[in-house]
């Protein structure tokens, strides 16, 4: 199984500042035949299920905020949340769907 | 619009079986896999496994192989989780969650969650 892992396990970020979190796999996630990374980001708010953020990496799903931005390939990706605001704060997961698939072990955002 | 509706909380003994259903509506049924996924209390996602509504066929991560069973009823488009040899470190909450684009892509929409607790 792809093994992701994210950092830092957690974060506290001031009001209108810049939060970045770093997912990297154990192996490639790049598919070739289409170039397209397999790696979604979600969110999390305590007691609701995850919410997708991005998927092929850097595509923002429909109705997410401008200030969340997917980037990175091959092994190394990074969610940006450009000027946090206070309903950001949340758990934030990268899922890679290459092949079985297999998630990060989260990062919590909070506010400084 | 697309809804994923779960069965409610469970309580079982250690050793015992649970089975979670997922009934989908707003979306044609046999058209997108379901997954699901499963959270500990103040732990991270674990995929578990995910079915083809269309003809049955299942894939399970390794460490599920032998416990768990996913099933469907395409007449009520449900899809069911079947955890057996219940353990403490089973309770968790159980998500269901429909594969976006067809077969092999990100989760894009979940159910609310079922709450399993395995105690003696």
């Amino acid at each position: 199984d792809i093994v992701m892992t994210q950092s830092p396990d957690s974060l506290a970020v001031s009001l209108g500042e810049r939060a970045t979190i770093n997912c990297k796999s154990s192996q490639s996630v790049l598919y070739s035949s289409n170039n397209k990374n397999f790696l979604a980001w979600y969110q999390q708010k305590p007691g609701q299920p995850p919410k997708v953020l991005i998927y092929w990496a850097s595509t923002r799903e429909s109705g997410v905020p401008d200030r969340f931005s997917g980037s990175g390939s091959g092994t190394d990706f990074t969610l940006t949340i450009s000027s946090l605001q206070a309903e950001d704060v949340a758990v934030y997961y990268c899922q890679q769907y290459y092949s079985t698939p297999t998630f990060g072990g989260g990062t919590k955002v909070e506010i400084k | 619009q697309v809804q994923l509706v779960q069965s409610g909380a469970e309580v079982k003994k250690p050793g015992a079986s649970v089975k979670v259903s997922c009934k989908a509506s707003g979306y044609t049924f046999t058209s997108y896999y379901m997954h699901w996924v499963r959270q500990a209390p103040g732990q991270g996602l674990e995929w578990m496994g995910v079915i083809n509504p269309s003809g049955g066929s299942t894939s399970y991560a390794q460490k599920f192989q032998g416990r768990v069973t996913l099933t469907r009823d395409t007449s009520t488009s449900t899809v069911y989780m079947e955890l057996s040899s219940l353990r403490s470190e089973d309770t968790a909450v159980y998500y269901c969650a429909r594969d976006f684009v067809g077969s092999s892509s990100w989760c894009g929409y979940w159910g609310q969650g079922t709450l399993v607790t395995v105690s003696s």
